[in-house]
């Protein structure tokens, strides 16, 4: 157990519809990091918080948003779901240290995202 | 800009060695490895921060050259235990973390 959680663990939607990924980092945590993992496909960086802040994006899509709340949980949203966005979401979150980025990562188990 | 990994898979008899090779096009500042097995998160196994580091974690150490922009791990006297998909990642200086293409491990009895 990482001390990580994610809600839901599954979700199944139709295309058009909207959902929110929550993930909620281990305690003393700063850094909230989301990844999409398609099928047999390797980690994409979606996006980068730090103690409230955005601190990168990376490949995510204008239909996608997060935000990390001053309790430190975070939310991922998806937005006009399509069939190419089945996938498995993980968030990861790491101590405070400068830099952030460079600290190990602890993953969350994951919430698995099927649009139909 | 994400790392390219080599072998994209390899098949080991236990007790045989192994080594997974992770570049990048980039400049590397530090470089993560992660194992995640079939349907599980990926665990965090060790990180290197310095060029020319090695570091270990039970029977698997790591290297990283900063000149060559490259990182290899090193699985030694392999255990069925050691199966999964290993990700090599690294953070460049917009704090964007890119992991690897990844190299699937399958240990054999």
């Amino acid at each position: 157990d990482s001390g990580v959680t994610q809600t839901p663990k599954h979700l199944i939607t139709a295309t058009g519809q909207r959902v929110t990924l929550r993930c909620s980092p281990r305690s003393g945590d700063l850094s909230v990091y989301w990844y999409q993992q398609s099928l047999d496909q390797g980690l994409q960086f979606l996006i980068h918080y730090y103690n409230g802040e955005e601190r990168a994006k990376g490949n995510i899509l204008e239909r996608f948003s997060a935000q990390q709340f001053p309790d430190l949980h975070s939310e991922l949203n998806l937005s006009s779901l399509e069939l190419g966005d089945s996938a498995l979401y993980f968030c990861a979150s790491s101590a405070p240290k400068a830099g952030g980025a460079y600290n190990e990562q602890f993953f969350g188990p994951g919430t698995r995202l099927t649009v139909l | 800009q994400q790392p390219v990994q080599s072998p994209q898979a390899v098949i080991l008899r236990e007790g045989e060695d192994a080594v997974i090779n992770c570049s990048s096009s980039k400049a590397l500042y530090s470089v993560h490895w992660y194992r995640q097995k079939h349907g599980e998160a990926p665990v965090f196994l060790m990180i290197l921060l310095k060029g020319g580091e090695q570091k270990g974690h039970e029977k698997i150490s790591a290297s990283f050259n900063e000149k060559k922009q490259q990182s290899s791990l090193y699985l030694t006297a392999s255990q069925l235990s050691y199966s999964g998909t290993y990700f090599c990642g690294t953070a460049n200086t917009g704090n964007q973390f890119y992991f690897g293409t990844g190299t699937s491990l399958t240990v054999i009895p």
